[in-house]
């Protein structure tokens, strides 16, 4: 049973460019979440998404960044015009819904933006 | 707004010591208490409490929750250099559908 996959693993990209981070959740799991860890913090939420719908993006920068999980296909967490602040580690999860379900990570997309 | 606060930050200890890492938490509407276990890449699960006093264990790991104080504590016995990583404890809150994480206590075990 694959777990939560993500990629890229790693992207650089220069200021200004568009970053996809992409997310397929565990089978069977349709609940979507993105968490980004900055260097020496921890995770941060920002958004949780159900298959079409964004729940709850509290977490989310008002500009720049957006999210999507289409009926088909992975999550993409889009973040555009990128800047040096960006430069996080970007964390998908899944579950199979609430409440009490433990949540599973995906191994993380490192963004390095130049 | 919600919180978890993790201590130590860090801890360096050798092979074979017992180490109690440390979390407290003030959460709006209280479900459960979860750890993890991160090593440079996905946080990999680890307990889910949800009552008090009762100890869940694996192996040389295990965690307690004490509601009335708010806190719960993860153990780990006779460390192995592969316990090396950064412990993270996290919290369900607003409405369940985020999970607030402490900063982590970064574990370095000592050969």
């Amino acid at each position: 049973n694959a777990g939560v996959m993500q990629n890229p693993r790693h992207l650089v990209r220069r200021r200004g460019q568009e970053a996809r981070l992409r997310c397929s959740p565990m089978k069977g799991h349709s609940h979507v979440y993105w968490y980004r860890q900055l260097p020496e913090e921890g995770l941060k939420f920002m958004v949780y998404l159900q298959k079409e719908n964004i729940i709850d993006e509290s977490g989310m920068p008002k500009e720049r960044f957006s999210a999507e999980f289409p009926k088909e296909g992975p999550s993409i967490l889009r973040i555009q015009q990128v800047v040096r602040g960006d430069s996080a580690a970007y964390f998908c999860a899944s579950s199979p819904g609430l409440p009490g379900n433990t949540i599973y990570f995906g191994e993380g997309s490192w963004l390095t933006v130049v | 707004e919600d919180k978890v606060v993790q201590s130590p930050l860090s801890l360096v200890v050798h092979e074979g010591d017992t180490v109690t890492l440390n979390c407290s938490y003030e959460v709006t509407n209280f479900r459960s208490l979860l750890w993890y276990k991160q090593e440079k890449k996905a946080p990999t699960f680890l307990f889910m409490l949800t009552s008090s006093g009762i100890e869940k264990k694996s192996g040389r790991l295990s965690s307690i929750l004490d509601k009335k104080e708010l806190f719960s504590i993860l153990n780990i016995t006779a460390t192995q250099t592969g316990d090396s990583a950064v412990y993270l404890c996290a919290a369900p809150s607003g409405s369940a559908r985020q999970l607030t994480f402490g900063s982590g206590t970064q574990l370095t075990v000592l050969p």
